[in-house]
């Protein structure tokens, strides 16, 4: 199974700040990779796929990036309402399907 | 638009089981997986597996095998996950989410049903 290594597991950053997530492949999977928001409470909304491609009617402050084993996920302006967890998601060769460990993201 | 609404929460004895109920609307059911994540309290997101409503394949994680059934109903567009001999570590929110078929990009999620195993 692949599993996947995201890092920091948590982060404080104050508003308007660059915030800079990284998702670690155990293997090669090109760029079936997903990155998904979750504010308490709440059910995750697709942000990135496919890596690099921002979902319709995400904030363009949110971008992807990567190929292979290595990918971010970048907030280019940290906002308020960006305080949640993000995770990342591979879907290369299912089944299964895998999730990072996720990382929650606070303002200082 | 589309819409994927669960079932409400439930309270089950250890050893019971569970059917989770996922309602969809606003696209073409069989053409999209069902697949089903849970997370527990504080903790990430776990998948359990997925259905096809396009003939009802259906794919387990390992950890579930065997005590997992997926099924689903065309004629009302609604997918089910049923857990069998609930554990006290299987009170946890139970998401069901729509898969695209080629790349498996979650795209839209249920609100969670709760499931509560306590004696």
């Amino acid at each position: 199974d692949i599993q996947m290594t995201q890092s920091p597991s948590s982060l404080s950053a104050s508003v308007g700040d660059r915030v800079t997530i990284t998702c670690q492949a155990s293997q090669d999977i090109s760029n079936f990779l997903n990155w998904y928001q979750q504010k308490p409470g709440r059910a995750p909304k697709l942000l990135i796929y496919d890596a690099s491609d921002l979902e319709t009617g995400v904030p363009s402050r949110f971008s992807g990036g990567g190929s292979g084993t290595d990918f971010t996920f970048t907030i280019s302006s940290l906002q308020p309402e960006d305080v949640a967890t993000y995770y990342c998601q591979h879907y290369d060769n299912l089944p299964p399907l895998t999730f990072g460990g996720g990382t929650k993201v606070v303002i200082e | 638009q589309v819409q994927l609404v669960q079932s409400g929460p439930e309270v089950k004895k250890p050893g019971a089981s569970v059917k989770v109920s996922c309602k969809a609307s606003g696209y073409n059911f069989t053409g999209y997986y069902i697949h089903w994540v849970r997370q527990a309290p504080g903790q990430g997101l776990e998948w359990m597996g997925r259905i096809n409503p396009n003939g009802g394949g259906t794919n387990y994680a390992q950890k579930f095998q065997g005590r997992v059934t997926m099924t689903r109903d065309t004629s009302i567009s609604t997918a089910y996950m049923e857990l069998n001999r609930l554990r006290s570590d299987d009170t946890v929110v139970y998401y069901c989410a729509r898969g695209t078929p080629v790349a498996t990009i979650l795209d839209y999620w249920g609100q969670g049903t709760l499931i509560t195993a306590s004696s």
